[in-house]
């Protein structure tokens, strides 16, 4: 069984601050896809970032980072410099190319920006 | 990535009638779509996996014959949910894939309200 842990519920930062949302994440397979997604206020799901579980460099695209250890199944996500407009609904996914066959999301972390 | 519409973006129906749900993949041929429900607050929920031209695969305990789903062209599954009931309201959203890396691309969702 695959499972994804995302143990943040609400995550509360004024704007300009640092914050990490953390994904825990759980399966047999050696071969997986790690995502994540936004969900704003509007409720469609934006495709931020995949990681396949053979690569575990870290990725930067702009205010946004990814932080993929494989030795403690984490895959968390840091936003730099946050902003009013990142406020939204973040989910972790995991795809296993085994059995599953299914994309398992966590249950979400909401984060709200303050100005 | 992929372009995935949706069609209503909302609706309200009375208790006993259909709505059918439109997703359509709008650049890119869909051999397989997915269909998924949110309840407020709560993470997403796979319902069923659509195939063109053959029976969409249901997870457990969803009711195949209240909500059906037709996959009869590479750009166009519909779900219908059947009779629906105040217990059925919830936010019904699709995605097109797996592409690449294993992505699912997300239409912007359907707010079902039924009175």
């Amino acid at each position: 069984a695959q499972k994804v842990t995302q143990a943040q519920t609400e995550i509360s930062v004024v704007e300009k601050e640092d914050v990490t949302l953390d994904c825990v994440y759980e399966t047999r397979d050696t071969t997986y896809y790690l995502f994540w997604y936004k969900q704003p206020p509007s409720g469609e799901l934006v495709f931020l970032i995949r990681r396949n579980s053979f690569d575990e460099q870290n990725e930067i695209s702009g205010r946004y980072s990814w932080n993929f250890q494989k030795s403690t199944s984490s895959f968390n996500f840091t936003i730099t410099a946050s902003q009013v407009v990142d406020s939204a609904v973040y989910f972790c996914a995991l795809y296993s190319s085994g059995s599953a066959r299914q994309l398992t999301f966590g249950s979400g972390t909401q984060l709200t920006v303050l100005p | 990535g992929a372009v995935v519409s949706q069609h209503p973006s909302r609706v309200i129906c009375k208790s006993g009638t259909s709505v059918k749900i439109e997703c359509r993949s709008l650049d890119f041929q869909a051999t397989t779509m997915f269909w998924y429900r949110q309840f407020p607050k709560q993470s997403l929920m796979l319902m069923a996996t659509s195939n063109e031209g053959s029976k969409a695969t249901y997870e457990q305990g969803v009711e195949k014959d209240k909500f059906l789903i037709n996959h009869a062209s590479l750009t166009l599954s519909t779900l219908t949910v059947t009779s629906a009931h105040p217990e059925d309201s919830s936010f019904y959203i699709c995605s097109q894939g797996p592409g690449q890396g294993e992505t699912q691309y997300f239409g912007p969702g359907t707010r079902l309200l039924v009175l």
